[in-house]
């Protein structure tokens, strides 16, 4: 099994473009999310998407969007880049329904970098 | 000068110390928690979680410990070895209502392993 595979693994955008990060995982996992890293700072959830047909904003949602296309596939947009969304993107998802029992690990892939000039 | 939190705490451990890494939450009401490794250019991989009803648990090499009185979250690492030196995050789970699930992440801690 591949886990959750993100493309692309690097992008290099001017600002005011535009883009998507698309993920994928294959362990059948019912919720999707995506977080952003920034150097010497923890994960921050941007968006997630507790089943398929669902998404919901998380700590800092700000110019982005996202589609869950299916229960495999939750992509990320910036709809007009900006040099404070240069990061570290992360997709994750784990098995766990929502309203059910709050465990469970997020397996995540291995991440997308993003510089914004 | 550079900002505050560019720069993650570092623990740095002998080969075959015990490594304890520390952490604070900050949500009386989380109820479940969860240690992340994640070495240089790789997503976050899962170690070892526990939950709010428990005060200890503990897996190949690892523990983690659980003061709820403090906020306080532990990770012990056994005998450390080389491949341990990665950046370890703690996560909490604040439940913002029923039926969510969003692990809050800390900033991380930094462990280098001296051979």
């Amino acid at each position: 099994n591949a886990g959750v595979t993100q493309t692309p693994k690097f992008q290099v955008l001017k600002t005011g473009q535009s883009m998507t990060l698309q993920c994928a995982q294959d362990m059948n996992h019912n919720s999707m999310y995506w977080y952003r890293q920034d150097p010497g700072m923890g994960l921050r959830l941007i968006y997630y998407s507790a089943s398929e047909g669902t998404t919901d904003k998380g700590e800092v949602p700000n110019g982005y969007n996202v589609s869950r296309l299916n229960k495999r596939e939750f992509s990320l947009r910036l709809e007009s880049a900006a040099p404070s969304q240069t990061s570290v993107y992360f997709c994750a998802s784990t098995e766990r329904l929502a309203g059910g029992p709050r465990t469970g690990e997020l397996f995540f892939g291995e991440g997308s970098r993003l510089t914004v000039l | 000068g550079e900002s505050v939190g560019l720069h993650l705490p570092t623990l740095s451990v002998q080969e075959g110390d015990n490594s304890i890494i520390n952490c604070a939450y900050s949500n009386s009401a989380s109820d479940y928690f969860i240690w992340y490794k994640q070495e240089s250019g790789k997503g976050p991989q899962f170690i070892i979680d526990i939950r709010s009803n428990m005060d200890k648990r503990q897996g190949q090499r690892v523990t983690v410990l659980l003061n709820k009185t403090v906020k306080h979250l532990s990770l012990q690492i056994a005998a450390t070895q080389p491949g341990d030196s990665a950046v370890y995050f703690c996560a909490e789970n604040r439940p913002p209502g029923a039926g969510s699930y969003q692990l809050t992440f800390g900033k991380g801690t930094k462990l280098s392993v001296i051979p």
